[in-house]
């Protein structure tokens, strides 16, 4: 498999404007993820797709982040009127849900947002 | 809420020591525990995973983690590191029936060679 991908790299944004991140999973896996990682923090989970379903948000997940998946394959992240805070590196993973590797997650590169 | 804990933040050893780094979690149910490792420069890799059975797991690069139940513990193993174990590395819980991962926030390994 070629991986989890996602793009942009980075991306430097001023406050107020929104930023939108896309993840390709890894083709087979019908499960999408999306996580965001601080500085000296874990990744944590904001929102998860089986096929094009949402089927759980975290409450980090604010009014001004939207997530889809519409065909259940590639995936994109909407931040409206980014805040400094929303500075952070936002991951994607992607699982199968069946088979040997069952609900293993494969992360992308992640891409790196900084809020100016 | 439920969490995990990872009790070292910053870890520094010579080669060939070995490495016992710790992870708790708080929930009671089934569990799925997971070890990620994060070198330099790279993306989140699966180190190993324990869904069931054998309580003690084996994974790559010679590493392997003990479930203990009774103790909500997942520790990961290692009983020689070498320079290119540095990197860092995070404890993760799938509880149940959500398909979301909680992560610890991580220990830093810095191998001196």
């Amino acid at each position: 498999d070629t991986g989890v991908s996602q793009n942009p790299r980075h991306k430097i944004t001023k406050r107020g404007q929104n930023v939108t991140f896309r993840c390709d999973p890894i083709s087979e896996h019908n499960r999408l993820y999306w996580y965001r990682q601080t500085l000296g923090q874990g990744p944590e989970f904001l929102t998860y797709f089986q096929n094009e379903a949402q089927l759980e948000k975290s409450r980090l997940l604010s009014d001004r982040f939207s997530a889809e998946r519409p065909k259940g394959s590639f995936s994109t992240l909407e931040i409206q009127r980014t805040e400094q805070g929303d500075s952070a590196m936002y991951l994607c993973a992607s699982s199968p849900t069946t088979g040997g590797r069952g609900y293993e997650q494969y992360f992308g590169p992640g891409t790196r947002l900084t809020v100016t | 809420a439920q969490s995990v804990s990872q009790h070292n933040h910053h870890v520094i050893l010579s080669e060939a020591a070995s490495l016992e780094l710790g992870c708790n979690y708080s929930y009671g149910g089934t569990v799925n525990l997971f070890w990620y490792v994060q070198y330099p420069g790279q993306h989140l890799q699966l180190l190993l995973k324990y869904f069931s059975g054998d309580p003690l797991v084996k994974g790559i690069k010679g590493f392997e983690a003990e479930f203990i139940k009774s103790k909500f513990s997942f520790n990961l193993r290692k009983p020689s590191v070498q320079w290119s174990d540095t990197a860092e590395y995070f404890c993760a819980v799938k509880e149940g029936s959500q398909g979301n991962l909680i992560f610890g926030k991580g220990t830093k390994l810095s191998v001196k060679p």
